[in-house]
Formats: structure tokens, sequence, C-alpha cells
């Protein structure tokens, strides 16, 4: 079964720092894989997306990786800063015509 | 205004009686989805559309049903709602296989 998994579900930090969050899959035969942002109660904001050509993709403080022989995913937020608190989601299309596989997310919380 | 708009944004409903949840996208994307996300289980497939004569089960379609209106509108009905079908539904849509998938702000369904 194609799955894909986040972890850890949950992370806190102090304001500053340097983080990564995971994301790794059990097929190598994506597409392509999109970060995305959660506000509690809200709605996804793609952040990222990576397709299975790309090794990686940058966007201001993020950078997400992709390496399909690990099946991993790595989104790198620099200089982490309050706002940036939110669920943070991995989907992965496994080749299935743009749909979507969600990992569980991991909940980031940073402190002042 | 939002590029995927759903509406309702709440509602509360009773068991049995029959729902539709609307979204409509002016992205002119000819891919549609729609996902519902429960706590610790993340976001899964219901049903998804290519175009607009174009209808498929998802990962957990049973007790929903759809319909393409137009190339901008999709909408998910449930027939008799049981509490199960408690969740945060997305409408999502996307113009190909490698291209960032946009979603809408959810529909926060409760059946009592």
């Amino acid at each position: 079964k194609q799955e894909v998994t986040q972890i850890p579900a949950a992370l806190s930090v102090p304001e500053g720092e340097n983080l990564v969050l995971n994301c790794s899959f059990t097929d190598s035969a994506i597409y392509n894989l999109q970060w995305f942002r959660q506000d509690p109660g809200k709605g996804l904001t793609s952040l990222l997306l990576i397709q299975s050509s790309q090794r990686e993709q940058t966007s201001g403080r993020l950078n997400a990786s992709l390496d399909k022989s690990s099946g991993r995913s790595t989104l790198y937020i620099a200089a982490s800063q309050p706002g940036d608190s939110a669920t943070y989601l991995c989907a992965v299309d496994y080749n299935q015509g743009g749909k979507l596989i969600f990992g569980q997310g991991t909940e980031l919380s940073v402190k002042p | 205004d939002a590029d995927v708009t759903q509406t309702p944004r709440n509602r509360i409903t009773k068991t049995g009686k029959r729902i539709m949840l609307e979204c409509s996208q002016t992205k002119g994307h000819d891919r549609m989805y729609w996902y519902r996300q429960d706590p610790g289980l993340g976001l899964r497939l219901i049903y998804y559309s290519f175009d607009v004569k174009d209808i498929n089960k998802g990962e957990i379609s049973d007790g929903y049903s759809v319909s393409r209106q137009a190339q901008a509108k999709f909408s998910l009905s449930l027939e008799s709602a049981i509490p199960n079908q408690t969740a945060l539904y997305f409408c999502a849509t996307s113009d190909g296989l490698y291209t960032e998938a946009f979603f809408g702000q959810g529909t926060r369904l409760t059946v009592v």
C-alpha cells in the first residue's frame, strides 16, 4: 500500500531556530510531492511543489528536498518565527492522475 | 476573492438528512477533487473529476455522491448523513499531473 508518513507529529522550537520537517513515502515511483501549510480550522496553503525529476525547491526561508531512492523529503525552515506555527502536511502524487496521498502532518509551534 | 470557494463554511445537520456541499473555482482547471480530513487520519480522497463528463471514486466514496455541473463547479452530496461523516471537507483543483493542487478553505460538517 502506498503510504506517506510524517515524523514527528508535533514539534516545539524557540524563535530563530532552524528546523527540519520529515516526510517519508513507501513507493519511489512518484510524480510529484507537495508541501502544504494548514492553520487551525483553515484550508491548505501550498508551500512548495517538487516534481519527480527535481531534487529541491526553495521559496524564501523554506527549502524542500526530495530523495526518491530513499523515499524521503524534508522541509527546511530557516530562522523560524512565531508566525510559522501551523500544521505542515506532505502529499504525494503516486502516478494516479493528480490524486494526492497525504501524511498526517507535523504540528509546529514556534515560541517567542 | 478566493480561487477555490466552498459553501457553506460550516454546517450542522441531523442524521438522515440530505446535504450538498458546493465548490466553485476561478482557476480554469479541469481537475477537481473532494477530500475529507479527520483528526489523526489526515486527508483522504472521496471523489475526483478530470473534466465535466468524468467522475471517479476515491478511497472513501461510500455514502457520498458528486456532480460536476460545469468546469468550474463540483458538488459533493451526502444522501443520508450519518454521525461518522462529521469531518472537515476540502475541495481542490489542479490542471494536470505535474502541477500544484489548490485547496478551498474547507467546510466543517457536523452530523448530530
